[in-house]
């Protein structure tokens, strides 16, 4: 079935640590990738997207996920976490072949101890 | 500040009673979306609408749930009758012209006891 796989269900790193969460898609064509946040309590936001060009895109707070079309792949990215990056993060993908269905991950929540 | 409005933002309700639930996507947009989050599930698609018609329903239960676009400033999400496992919280996002990306409202708490 066409899905959106995030690999880690819970990560736990210090301050200052790099992090890297994985994504991986199974929608064949043309695809728009996104990494949303949510804090305790709190609404989806976006952090990043992409839709064309250079696959390295750079999003809020210092996150940046890279687009690698042959791997099916949308890896998220910080090089140092901190305290406040506490949240679960969601990677989503719309096809256009699904007709402009927003479908996520299971989710990766993320502790970052102080 | 353009934001996706829901009520309300915590129900609680006994088993077998109807409950609604309401969104207001941002002005200009024509994609909604209704998402429940559960710790179990994650975010489950339910329902989505582009300039007020359903395109896919398919992650709905149908014969409790169902969702409505009375207008393009108000969508709705009913269940009838209400069940202790639809307690959830439900989001509501909207966007414009798809595939774009979405926004989120703060989401209805529900509980069904």
């Amino acid at each position: 079935a066409q899905s959106v796989s995030q690999h880690n269900h819970h990560v736990i790193l210090s301050e200052a640590a790099s992090l890297e969460l994985g994504c991986n898609y199974s929608y064949g064509g043309t695809v728009n990738l996104f990494w949303y946040v949510q804090y305790p309590g709190q609404h989806l936001q976006l952090l990043l997207k992409y839709f064309s060009g250079d696959p390295l895109v750079k999003g809020i707070k210092g996150f940046e996920a890279e687009f690698i079309k042959s791997k099916f792949s949308f890896n998220l990215r910080k090089p140092s976490v901190q305290w406040s990056d506490t949240a679960e993060y969601f990677c989503a993908v719309n096809a256009y072949n699904q007709g402009g269905k927003l479908i996520f991950g299971q989710g990766t929540e993320l502790s970052v101890k102080p | 500040d353009a934001r996706v409005t829901q009520t309300p933002r915590d129900k609680v309700t006994e088993m077998g009673q109807e409950v609604t639930m309401r969104c207001q996507p941002i002005l200009g947009h024509n994609t909604v979306f209704w998402y429940r989050q559960t710790m179990m599930q994650g975010l489950e698609l339910l329902a989505y609408f582009r300039n007020r018609a359903p395109l896919d329903d398919s992650g709905m239960p149908k014969d409790r749930f169902s969702a409505e676009m009375p207008d393009a400033t108000l969508a709705t999400l009913k269940i009838q009758p209400s069940e202790p496992r639809d307690s959830a919280v439900y989001f509501c996002a909207s966007g414009s012209d798809a595939p774009s990306e979405a926004f989120f409202g703060q989401g209805t708490r529900l509980t069904v006891v």
